[in-house]
């Protein structure tokens, strides 16, 4: 299994909303990723997680809340978000934080903001 | 302050043809270089990376060059196919695989193969 699952696809939500986006691999991979990408654009990394912690936020507002509750599974909580929060927001993973190998990314979750 | 520059931002290359994307690179702690492949409503994925110790990597139609001295390196596709339409972006790691902070992408290539 050499995949990165992300679920929803797509999510549209109110500016009040509270959401959660949800990553799984089973690839027994230690470190994760949340990555923002924007059209005709690279992907921006966000957080870094290492051995279930919090390795790396890339100065992310609060308004995003990542939780990592075992190696498998990644969320993204999201909270009074702004219009221009809306993006594709990959997952992806790698064998650990340290070492040789490629990253995995999912298919991503296309999130609108009203 | 960008660390990895791509070019060009299109490319639009007949089927048959050599596709060549080009990245150049400034901090000399990246000791890993892959490119990502990008279709429409995907996530990237990884289609080819090398090491600063060859210079050169292939696979099938696939094959980067890379130029320490210069900080250069490039993706060729060779026999270019229309199923090879997507978006391709380059990117470096200095923590050999993507690891540690992650990636550091160039801004990515949109290529059009015409049939």
């Amino acid at each position: 299994d050499t995949e990165v699952t992300q679920t929803p696809k797509h999510l549209v939500m109110g500016m009040t909303n509270k959401k959660s986006l949800k990553c799984e691999q089973h690839m027994g991979h230690r470190a994760m990723y949340w990555y923002k990408q924007k059209a005709k654009k690279p992907p921006e990394l966000m957080f870094v997680y290492s051995y279930e912690k919090l390795s790396i936020n890339e100065s992310v507002p609060s308004r995003f809340s990542p939780e990592c509750p075992n190696s498998s599974l990644l969320n993204l909580h999201l909270h009074a978000l702004q219009p221009e929060d809306s993006a594709l927001y990959l997952c992806a993973s790698s064998l650990s934080k340290d070492n040789t190998g490629e990253l995995f990314f999912g298919e991503g979750s296309r999130l609108t903001v009203l | 302050q960008q660390q990895v520059k791509q070019s060009p931002q299109s490319l639009i290359v007949q089927k048959g043809g050599i596709s060549i994307i080009n990245c150049a690179y400034e901090n000399t702690a990246f000791d890993y270089f892959p490119w990502y492949q990008q279709f429409p409503g995907k996530g990237p994925a990884l289609l080819i990376a090398i090491r600063p110790d060859v210079s050169e990597k292939k696979e099938g139609r696939f094959t980067i060059s890379f130029n320490k001295s210069a900080k250069q390196f490039s993706l060729h596709i060779m026999d270019s196919q229309p199923g090879d339409s997507a978006t391709y972006f380059c990117a470096a790691s200095g923590n050999s695989g993507g690891g540690a902070d992650g990636l550091t992408f160039g801004k990515g290539t949109h290529l059009i193969i015409q049939p």
